[in-house]
């Protein structure tokens, strides 16, 4: 069972400020992750795709860096706003043992409130 | 219209019904999928279709019995449900290189809400 660990699991910001939040991932057999944002009563919308240790993704005032050596990746946001409350997701893609990718296997997510 | 499309958005049934969850993708993607959201769990993946073969199951009791007759069209087949069931069911689909596997982001659809009487 492959463990996706994020963190915290809530987070309060004010307006304005900036933040980020962590994934925790297996190190060994990385194929890729993904990151997308859930907000309530939507669908999950997808941010970034990372491949290559050593990444950095940008988009907007979101950003992602990727580890895969130690197992983690760090999503930050810039100067926060309401509408980026919602719900952070990570999934881990790791290869199997044939050589092929496997599914995704999520996170529990970092619940993000922007309070004005 | 939105690139993933499920239908119901709401579903109560009760344990010895039978009723199928449908998704449609108008994105021109190979590859769909069935996740699960229960309360407190993260999303579990459930059925990987890849051209419309199924390359995954990820040990979901054959009381859930997914269908993919052609890239655009996904169903999931309910029968003789425990009230465990109850939870958010998405679909999603994704242009891949690689069956199973993702370099690609996946397109989410809204979901159907399944309560289990």
């Amino acid at each position: 069972i492959l463990n996706v660990e994020q963190s915290p699991q809530s987070l309060h910001v004010q307006e304005g400020d900036s933040t980020n939040f962590t994934c925790s991932f297996p190190s060994s057999n990385f194929y890729a992750l993904h990151w997308y944002r859930w907000e309530t009563a939507k669908s999950p919308e997808a941010l970034f795709v990372m491949t290559l240790n050593g990444d950095e993704k940008k988009k907007g005032r979101i950003s992602a860096t990727l580890n895969t050596k130690e197992g983690y990746s760090y999503l930050y946001i810039k100067g926060s706003q309401p509408e980026d409350s919602a719900t952070y997701l990570c999934a881990f893609i790791g290869m199997y043992s044939g050589g092929g990718a496997d599914g995704l296997t999520f996170g529990k997510g970092t619940h993000l409130i922007i309070q004005p | 219209e939105t690139g993933v499309t499920q239908t119901p958005r709401h579903l109560v049934m009760g344990m010895t019904n039978k009723k199928s969850l449908k998704c449609e993708q108008h994105l021109g993607h190979n590859a769909m999928y069935w996740y699960k959201q229960s309360a407190k769990k993260p999303l579990e993946l459930m059925f990987v279709y890849s051209l419309e073969e199924r390359v995954e199951n990820n040990s979901v009791p054959s009381r859930f019995s997914p269908e993919c007759p052609n890239s655009s069209h996904l169903f999931l087949h309910l029968h003789t449900l425990q009230p465990e069931d109850s939870a958010l069911y998405l679909c999603a689909s994704s242009q891949d290189p690689h069956p199973g596997g993702s370099n690609q982001p996946q397109h989410f659809g809204d979901g159907t809400r399944l309560s289990i009487l």
